[in-house]
């Protein structure tokens, strides 16, 4: 079968580091998205992973490995308006994207 | 550029209503996608259409229909709306049903009472 699994909240300082994990399990696999939804906003992309490895954009960076189905996002030097939610979601063997519940990122001054 | 645009924002349907959610893009995009977001659960696709013409079910099919005409247009259509279809409902759109992103529509939520 397929699952995939993210934390459900996390707290954290601005200004901090923050690491948000991802666990997978299929049989077929396509690659490895990250999106951020604000509440009440439509979820917008953030990355995708493909090849094992660390892909870093600007404050944020995204690291997979396909051997131990898993996956991570980093959000470095923590603003007010990371708040949100983090969503998980790999594309399987026909292209579609099963998608985690999304951890509730909660940024504290 | 709009992008991708929903209507309505939200609605109020009494149970057994025929209700049509509307989906448009100006991307050109070959891929769209519609899904389902509940409370403590993922994002669940109901239909998905890969080109003008054709479309296929994802995960949660049962009680809605789609249509794709044209590249622009993808119409989701509940026959007979149930409480149970109470939802935020996103479309979405990618070039291609590849490794692309895909691109979310400002949403649409729905009470079924």
């Amino acid at each position: 079968g397929q699952n995939i699994d993210q934390p459900t909240e996390m707290t954290a300082t601005e200004g901090a580091i923050v690491q948000i994990n991802c666990t997978y399990q299929t049989s077929g696999f396509n690659g490895l998205f990250w999106y951020q939804q604000h509440a009440g906003e439509a979820p917008t992309f953030l990355s995708y992973n493909v090849l094992d490895g660390l892909e870093e954009k600007g404050r944020f960076s995204s690291f997979l490995s396909r051997s131990k189905g898993y996956s991570y996002l980093l959000l470095k030097e923590l603003q007010m308006k990371d708040s949100a939610s983090y969503l998980c979601a790999f594309m399987d063997s026909n292209y579609q994207l099963i998608w985690g519940a999304g951890t509730k990122l909660i940024i504290k001054p | 550029i709009a992008g991708i645009t929903q209507a309505p924002t939200s609605q109020i349907l009494a149970a057994g209503r025929r209700m049509t959610l509307r989906c448009t893009q100006d991307m050109r995009h070959n891929a769209m996608y519609w899904y389902r977001q509940d409370l403590g659960l993922g994002l669940r696709l109901i239909h998905y259409s890969n080109t003008a013409g054709t479309t296929g079910k994802g995960e949660v099919p049962d009680g809605y229909s789609v249509s794709r005409a044209n590249t622009d247009d993808f119409p989701l259509t509940l026959a007979s709306a149930v409480p149970s279809q109470t939802s935020v409902y996103f479309c979405a759109s990618s070039e291609n049903d590849g490794g692309n992103e895909q691109f979310f529509g400002p949403g649409t939520r729905l009470t079924v009472l």
